[in-house]
């Protein structure tokens, strides 16, 4: 049963451009958290997605920043018109169930913006 | 709201010596506690978690942690560091209520030296 896979496992895209970042929960879970870690910082949560809904995204920066988890593949972040300032690595979790605490992390997508 | 504080940034320790790495939380319903390791360039591992059961709980590699309720903390010990424990450490907060999104604390790094 492979984990949570993520990809690119590092991206470099310079300002203006954009950035996609995917999730591939495991497997029989519907349910992705995408979180940010900035350098000297713990895990900040960003969006929580169920199949085709985002259930909640407080974490969520209000511009340049979506995310989506279609129906069928895996879960998007991404960013538009990146910034110096959103260098980070960003994890994405799944779970089975909304009501399950334990989130199991996929390895990161270290994004550098030069 | 929850929150979590991690006391120190950084613990050293020789290696065979007891581990000791301070957490203290806040939330507004009855908590689910976590701690993470994060070993350098990896993706997060979770060690052991609180979730309303026995208050000492026991995790992987050796660590275990005590929910005190009356001081709000949820401290990670081990009584013999290893090298392999060299890492940075997240404790965890989760609200149960409804679904969970998880707040980190800013870290510990766990430094061990022969």
């Amino acid at each position: 049963n492979a984990g949570v896979m993520q990809n690119p496992r590092h991206l470099v895209r310079r300002r203006g451009q954009e950035a996609r970042l995917r999730c591939s929960p495991m497997k029989g879970h519907s349910h992705v958290y995408w979180y940010r870690q900035l350098p000297e910082e713990g895990l900040k949560f960003m969006v929580y997605l169920q199949k085709e809904n985002i259930i909640d995204e407080s974490g969520m920066p209000k511009e340049r920043f979506s995310a989506e988890f279609p129906k069928e593949g895996p879960s998007i972040l991404r960013i538009q018109q990146v910034v110096r300032g959103d260098s980070a690595a960003y994890f994405c979790a799944s779970s089975p169930h909304p009501d399950s605490y334990e989130q199991y992390f996929g390895p990161g997508t270290r994004l550098t913006v030069t | 709201a929850q929150s979590v504080t991690q006391l120190d940034s950084h613990v050293s320790v020789s290696e065979g010596t007891p581990v000791l790495l301070r957490c203290n939380y806040s939330s507004s319903y009855s908590p689910s506690l976590f701690w993470y390791v994060q070993h350098p360039n990896k993706g997060l591992q979770l060690l052991l978690k609180y979730t309303s059961a026995a208050t000492l709980v026991k995790g992987i590699n050796g660590f275990e942690a005590e929910f005190k309720k009356s001081e709000t903390s949820f401290h990670l010990t081990k009584p013999s560091a290893h090298m392999s424990d060299a890492a940075e450490y997240f404790c965890v907060v989760s609200d149960n209520g409804g679904y969970s999104t998880l707040t980190f604390g800013k870290g510990t790094m766990l430094l061990v030296s022969p």
